[in-house]
């Protein structure tokens, strides 16, 4: 992996369904692993700055766990509610400690 | 608490203007300062970033330029745009804390440009 890349690039699901989209990143000389909200028409707001391997953050029906030996990063969401709507960006802090790399995103449609 | 700022929030340019997009923070103090954009279908790219006042980072070569004449102003300039300058721009600024910077970033409202 040379490059921060997410998968799927979009979803679709119903509400009350959970879901999870993974983040994948070069593993050598790792800071950091951040995660981000989307929404449209907003500013993205970070969700979780994860750091050591096996980390797991929780905020509310959001988690993440993170895996730095091989580079990947997955974000969960629990009982989809619309709110949740959004692209969720990860983004690797990078060896000068300063740059945030980020992906694409996953895209997020939660329906009723 | 801090805020940020960025102005305007939408442009709408010819090929071959000039650009000065503003970004400004407040409640902080020697902020790392970043600048991004989202192209059409495109992840946020990084542009240039900045850890003090007159020292600016470029990431990847292009039509243009960045400049931090104070502590929290951060601008991007082009003296002539192109079309591919067109996107979604978005200044973030972020603390380094004494563990080498793990602390996220916050970004401003975005600046939509559209070069003609």
């Amino acid at each position: 992996i040379l490059n921060v890349e997410q998968s799927p690039q979009s979803l679709h699901v119903q509400e009350g369904d959970s879901t999870n989209f993974t983040c994948s990143f070069p593993s050598s000389n790792f800071y950091a692993l951040h995660w981000y909200r989307w929404e449209t028409a907003k500013s993205p707001e970070a969700l979780f700055v994860m750091t050591l391997n096996g980390d797991e953050k929780k905020k509310g029906r959001i988690s993440a766990t993170l895996n730095t030996k091989e580079g990947y990063s997955y974000l969960y969401i629990k009982g989809s509610q619309p709110e949740d709507s959004a692209t969720y960006l990860c983004a690797r802090l990078t060896g000068t400690a300063s740059k945030l790399t980020f992906g694409t995103g996953t895209r997020l449609q939660v329906t009723l | 608490s801090q805020t940020i700022h960025q102005w305007p929030a939408t442009l709408v340019q010819p090929v071959g203007s000039p650009l000065s997009l503003e970004c400004t923070v407040e409640g902080t103090s020697n902020p790392n300062l970043y600048w991004y954009r989202q192209a059409a279908g495109r992840g946020l790219q990084l542009l240039f970033y900045s850890v003090g006042i007159g020292q600016i980072s470029s990431e990847v070569p292009q039509n243009l330029s960045a400049s931090r004449p104070q502590d929290r102003q951060f601008i991007l300039s082009s003296k002539k745009l192109l079309l591919s300058d067109s996107g979604f721009y978005l200044c973030a600024w972020r603390l380094l804390s004494g563990t080498g910077g793990i602390n996220e970033q916050f970004f401003g409202p975005g600046t939509r440009l559209t070069v003609l």
